[in-house]
Formats: structure tokens, C-alpha cells, sequence
């Protein structure tokens, strides 16, 4: 997984409560990104980093939050954990300019 | 804005034989394009990239794909194939984004290999 963990794989919440999720590689890349994967919708950008405290929407950022501190960092906050952000969450980190990208393992979130 | 299109969101073929799955792209700039594997319960893996040059382009475990930039197409074959071959294939074209290099991902196709 070119060296790219994501934490925690699993995980279980209630509607309301925030959840963050973590993002750490070890290549020392710039770009970042954060997926959602769902049913008959692919993969799905939701934010993505471009460098330490350098981060940008993607095309289903509502309800989400990130933060890169640490170039081998990128978290992930749900807010306000709603039952529609139950899904498998990717995160990536970009080769450079050939833009091939690079995916983790992934997290399952379920939110009750 | 770029999108793909995979125009089969399941594909059942028997082993040995052999597969094409479709992938049609819309781009109004040049084009990387991309097909990525994904096994059950696991993350994505590049299969093979399409960046210039020659358009048919060889991957991994014995899969390739041709660009048609007339057809706007990057479909991905397979002579012969195996067991092992069933997963999830995304197609992914990549365009130049003010800020930061992205792909955009077609909804899937599943490929199930029948013994």
C-alpha cells in the first residue's frame, strides 16, 4: 500500500457525535486526498492537500473538515456524524506530476 | 470538467476466456488516464497509466488498455482470464485542477471469473 496507514480501519458511532480520521504515509509526498467509496457512485473526492496547512474542497465537502499539520499527516473530521457519511473512506497521496495516486486500505464507518 | 463512464457495472465471463471492460471519458483538456483493481476488502491498486506516447499500454497480471482519443475510449482487456482476476476495476482520468492534480472516478465495473 506504498506505504500508507489509515486508522482506525473500523468504526462504529453515533448520529451526532464528531469523528476524526487519520491519514499517515511514509513517502513524504505533498498531495493528499480524501475519498468516500459508495455503492453505484465510485469514489468520491471530499478534500484533498496540496501541502502542510495548504487544503481545498473537493466534490462532496459538506460536513467534512481536514487538517494537515505534518507533511505525513491528513486528518479527517465528520463534524456532526450523520447516518448518509456510513461509507468506506480512501485516503491517497499523489506521485507528483504524473498524478497517479496512491490508496490506503480504508475506513469503514458506520454511523447509527 | 472531466467524467468517466464505464458503461457495464457488471461483467460475468468464464475462466479462460477473454475480457473487455468498458471505460469513455469527456475532457476538454489532455488527459491522463488510469485503471485501478480493487479486491474485496481492500484498497485500490494501480493497474496500469496511460500518460503519452504509445496508446496501447501494458499493466499488471497480463492486462491492457488503449487510448482512442476519437472515441474518447480506454477500454481494458484481458486474453485469457483467471480466478484471481475478480474484483472491482475503476477507470480514472486525471486533468489538470487549479491547485492540485485530481482523478475522477467512473462508478465501477465488477468482474466475476466463473470456473
Amino acid at each position: 500500500d506504498a506505504g500508507i496507514t489509515q486508522s482506525p480501519r473500523h468504526k462504529v458511532t453515533e448520529t451526532g457525535t464528531p469523528v476524526t480520521l487519520r491519514c499517515h504515509q511514509t513517502e513524504n509526498h505533498r498531495y493528499m486526498y480524501w475519498y468516500r467509496q459508495d455503492p453505484g457512485h465510485g469514489l468520491r473526492l471530499i478534500h484533498y492537500s496540496y501541502g502542510v496547512k495548504d487544503t481545498d474542497k473537493g466534490e462532496v465537502s459538506d460536513g467534512y473538515s481536514v487538517s494537515r499539520s505534518k507533511t505525513e499527516d491528513f486528518l479527517l473530521t465528520l463534524e456532526s456524524a450523520t447516518s448518509s457519511q456510513t461509507s468506506v473512506y480512501f485516503c491517497a497521496i499523489g506521485a507528483g506530476g504524473l498524478y497517479e495516486q496512491y490508496f490506503g486500505p480504508g475506513t469503514r464507518l458506520t454511523v447509527t | 470538467a472531466q467524467s468517466v463512464t464505464q458503461l457495464d457495472s457488471q461483467v460475468p465471463v468464464f475462466e479462460e476466456a477473454p475480457v473487455e471492460l468498458r471505460c469513455n471519458y469527456s475532457s476538454s483538456v489532455s488527459v491522463y488516464l488510469f485503471w485501478y483493481v480493487q479486491y474485496p476488502n481492500q484498497g485500490l491498486q494501480l493497474l496500469l497509466k496511460y500518460l503519452s506516447g504509445s496508446t496501447l499500454v501494458k499493466g499488471i497480471n497480463g492486462f491492457e488498455a488503449e487510448f482512442n482519443k476519437s472515441q474518447t475510449s480506454f477500454h481494458l482487456r484481458k486474453p485469457s482470464v483467471h480466478i484471481s482476476d475478480t474484483a472491482e476495476y475503476f477507470c480514472a482520468v486525471s486533468g489538470r485542477v487549479t491547485g492540485a492534480n485530481n482523478l475522477f472516478f467512473g462508478t465501477g465495473t465488477r468482474l466475476t471469473v466463473i470456473p
